[in-house]
């Protein structure tokens, strides 16, 4: 069964630091996600993109996150200079054309 | 801004009994209504999900119901297993425009089935 995939599944970084994490999404799907979990919290909306372009983004995702989706198959998270309160699980999601999206398994994390 | 309620932080049933799991939402623009599972360290696992136009919808052990004009759902699962024990997510769905549809979440219900 198809399923979206992330990695790193960890990242320790410091605090200032770039970090990339990556998902491939399911191979048909058109719609991409990030969403992420503090720690004890609910998971939450960052983005959305559809056809090669942010359809929208929540109070989270400011200037210091982007999204891209450089080929056929990869589709990214940058958050630009990490902060403490970045630390969190983040999914990736993708959905065709039916309502339901997909999870991966996350990547978890941690800003020193 | 709590659009979508999970009153009840966790729930503990006997194997083999009816686990009923509540969801509350206040947007009423939601139009798309899922159910996720989730282990710990695992991202969300897709469940069932319902339509705002239809009250129930099954699948094997799940059902989900759907009561519009109360805005509520609820999942039961019957028989209950030890296996279905993690955290259990109400979400709604909305489009937003620009093919946009984002998923909202309640904080989530976590369910021990007791063998």
């Amino acid at each position: 069964e198809p399923e979206v995939t992330q990695t790193p599944s960890h990242q320790v970084t410091q605090m200032g630091q770039e970090v990339i994490l990556r998902c491939v999404p399911i191979s048909n799907h058109l719609y991409f996600y990030w969403y992420r979990q503090i720690l004890g919290q609910k998971v939450e909306f960052l983005v959305s993109f559809y056809n090669n372009e942010i359809s929208e983004k929540s109070e989270i995702f400011d200037d210091q996150f982007s999204v891209e989706r450089p080929d056929g198959s990869n589709f990214t998270l940058k958050i630009r200079s990490t902060k403490l309160e970045d630390s969190a699980m983040y999914f990736c999601a993708s959905k065709g054309l039916a309502e339901t999206q997909y999870f991966g398994p996350g990547t978890r994390l941690l800003v020193l | 801004d709590q659009q979508v309620k999970q009153n009840s932080p966790s729930l503990s049933v006997q194997e083999g009994r009816i686990s009923i799991l509540n969801c509350d939402y206040t947007n009423s623009m939601f139009d798309y209504f899922l159910w996720y599972k989730k282990y710990p360290a695992e991202g969300p696992t897709f469940l069932i999900s319902i339509s705002s136009i239809k009250d129930k919808n099954e699948d094997g052990r799940f059902t989900v119901f759907l009561n519009k004009s109360a805005k509520h759902l609820s999942l039961h699962i019957v028989p209950s297993q030890p296996g279905d024990s993690a955290v259990y997510f109400c979400a709604a769905n909305t489009y937003s425009g620009a093919g946009s549809y984002q998923l909202t979440f309640g904080k989530g219900t976590k369910l021990s089935v007791i063998p």
